[in-house]
């Protein structure tokens, strides 16, 4: 089945430092990219939606200008949190979809800012 | 977000029980239904989905979706303690998939 490979699967960083996180899509074309946050024991927050060809959308409450989510091409999207804080200690993941495919989701990156 | 609501658990049955869980969701204009199933620090894994009224079987699962009510529930058959997960609920609208907390499953031998 289709594959999506989420890079790194964790990464620790000082605060105020800017950290990215990959996401591609290795045997299809993805359409649609979504990036969700989990905190321990929470749900899986949907953050934002990416669409070929335009900007992403966030959800209410997310900052944009914090989190930037560039769908650079077809087969990879990356977010990155600037200027991190130890509150944006989370794990990140990607979901990508194609046009003709179901949605699949990467294997997810755990941020810790110390 | 779309509020998705999930029995908090934790939920602890024997080995060869019946494991129920339930979810309900706000929004009537979610279109489908997802049962996740999440390992601590793993990405979820699909179970299965639902998206008509009535039963869907899925060899020892069991998705039931009742629109009326807004609720939808997962049956797990012959629970085993490799089934012991985080399952998240999500519902599907517009395109975009909005989870639960998710309620914690442990099967004991």
């Amino acid at each position: 089945g289709a594959v999506v490979s989420q890079h790194p699967s964790w990464v620790i960083c000082k605060s105020g430092t800017s950290v990215k996180i990959e996401c591609r899509s290795l045997d299809f074309q993805a359409t649609t990219m979504f990036w969700y946050r989990q905190f321990p024991k929470q749900s899986l927050m949907l953050m934002a939606t990416s669409n070929e060809g335009s900007k992403a959308t966030y959800e209410q409450g997310v900052e944009k200008d914090k989190f930037l989510i560039n769908h650079a091409s077809l087969t990879l999207s990356t977010l990155t949190v600037t200027s991190a804080h130890p509150e944006d200690s989370s794990f990140y993941i990607c979901r990508l979809r194609g046009s003709n495919t179901e949605a699949f989701f990467g294997q997810g990156t755990r941020l810790t800012v110390v | 977000q779309k509020e998705v609501e999930q029995n908090s658990g934790p939920l602890s049955v024997p080995e060869g029980a019946i494991a129920s869980l339930n979810c309900t969701y706000s929004d009537r204009g979610s279109q489908s239904f997802f049962w996740y199933r999440q390992y601590s620090g793993k990405s979820p894994e699909l179970i299965m989905f639902i998206y008509s009224n009535g039963d869907k079987e899925d060899g020892r699962f069991t998705a039931q979706l009742n629109k009326a009510s807004q609720y939808v529930s997962l049956l797990i058959r012959d629970s085993q303690p490799s089934d012991s997960a985080t399952y998240l609920c999500a519902s599907l609208t517009l395109g975009r998939l909005y989870f639960g907390r998710g309620t914690q499953l442990t099967v004991w031998p």
